[in-house]
Order: structure tokens, then C-alpha cells, then sequence
């Protein structure tokens, strides 16, 4: 069936440091691919998303490409800040081959120190 | 304003006893879901419901009821089979198809 792992945390970066947390996968299918960020006590929020391979989905600075080829899907930052502190998943959805359920990857902590 | 409504946000319950956590959305989709999420850990699939009236069990859902005789409502009942009952529960929903979803706030259950 289908999987996601992420990489191990919990990340510790300073202020303005370079940001990649990895994340691979495996799908029969052609899924579409997530990450979602959880700040402490809330929900989850869509951080940003690619439907294709090699398409690339970017929003508040954070970035990911779609790579069918290692089939990964890593997330990166250029410059994180303190409020970036947060639980990072990946996930996908194959909606042809598991209709209705999306794959979550256990989560990354990420703590940003000043 | 839509979005989706979790109520109440904390909750606090003794062994034994049945309880129902609120799901509501405003955002007219169709497929809804209920997630269970431990300290450190990922999110588990109890239900989800892609329609009215039908829904499919999770991965984890003994334990566990829900119904579904709205569109805008999905409420989950912990019963009182379920071990270990005291989690962070989220509810989520999504259009129908290979889209992302969108996650409520949360009720955090404590069951002594």
C-alpha cells in the first residue's frame, strides 16, 4: 500500500538558517503530494501542495518539487524564523488507487531558536 | 466565514463512559474524517465518510461509532470499549478527488 516517511526529528535550527526536512514515498498510483503544518494545540494547515511530477509548490518561503524519479517530495526554507516552530507533515493522496484516505507521514518538529 | 467546527475544545470524561465530539463544516464537501493523534505521534484514521449516510472504517476504529445523516456533520462517539481513549482528536474534510484537506481545530479528550 502506500507510505511516507519523513525524516526524524525533532529539528533544532537557528534564526536564518537553512531548512530541509526529507520526506520519500511510495504509491502504486499517481498521487498528488502534501505538506501540512501544526502549530502547538491546533489543527493542521495545508502549507503547500504538487498534483504532478515535477511541479514545484511554494507559499510563505517554504518550497517542495515533486520527484517522481526518487520519488521525494522534500520540504526546504531559505531562511527559517522563530515563528516556523511547528510539527511539518508530508502526505499524499491517490485518489484512483486508495479513493477517499490520504497517507501521513509521522511528522517532523522543527524549533527555531533566535 | 467557512471552516469547520470542533466542539468543545477540551473535554473531560470518566472511565466507562460514552462520548460524542462534534464535527460541523460550512464548506460543502463531501468527504469528512475523523483522526486520532498521540503526544509525538502522527495522525491515525478511525472513520471517514466520502457521502451522506456511508462511511468506512480507519485504520484504528474499534471502539469507535460515527454517523453521518448530514452533509455539514460527522460526529464521533468514543465508547467506552476503546482502551485507550484519551487523545488529541481531529476532524478533517476534503471535495471529492485527489485534494488536500482541510483540518478543524481539534478537541483534546482526557478520560481518567
Amino acid at each position: 500500500g502506500d507510505s511516507v516517511t519523513q525524516m526524524e526529528g525533532p529539528v533544532t535550527l537557528s534564526e536564518e538558517a537553512f531548512l530541509t526536512i526529507n520526506c520519500t514515498y511510495t504509491a502504486t498510483g499517481y498521487p498528488s503530494l502534501f505538506w501540512y503544518v501544526q502549530y502547538p494545540g491546533e489543527g493542521l494547515q495545508l502549507l503547500l501542495k504538487a498534483t504532478k511530477a515535477d511541479d514545484k509548490g511554494s507559499n510563505k518561503g517554504f518550497e517542495a518539487t515533486y520527484r517522481k524519479e526518487t520519488t521525494s517530495f522534500h520540504l526546504e526554507k531559505g531562511s527559517v524564523q522563530v515563528s516556523d516552530s511547528a510539527v511539518y507533515f508530508c502526505a499524499l493522496r491517490d485518489y484512483n488507487t486508495n479513493a477517499g484516505k490520504s497517507t501521513f507521514g509521522d511528522g517532523t518538529t522543527l524549533t527555531v531558536k533566535p | 466565514d467557512g471552516g469547520i467546527t470542533q466542539s468543545p475544545k477540551y473535554l473531560f470524561r470518566k472511565e466507562g463512559q460514552n462520548v460524542t465530539l462534534s464535527c460541523e463544516q460550512n464548506l460543502n464537501h463531501d468527504a469528512m474524517y475523523w483522526y486520532r493523534q498521540d503526544p509525538g505521534q502522527g495522525l491515525r484514521l478511525i472513520y471517514y465518510s466520502q457521502i451522506v449516510n456511508d462511511f468506512q472504517k480507519g485504520d484504528i476504529a474499534e471502539g469507535y461509532s460515527v454517523s453521518r445523516e448530514k452533509k455539514e456533520s460527522f460526529p464521533l462517539t468514543v465508547t467506552s470499549a476503546q482502551k485507550n481513549p484519551t487523545a488529541f482528536y481531529l476532524c478533517a474534510t476534503s471535495r471529492s478527488g485527489a485534494y488536500e484537506q482541510y483540518f478543524g481545530p481539534g478537541t483534546r479528550l482526557t478520560v481518567t
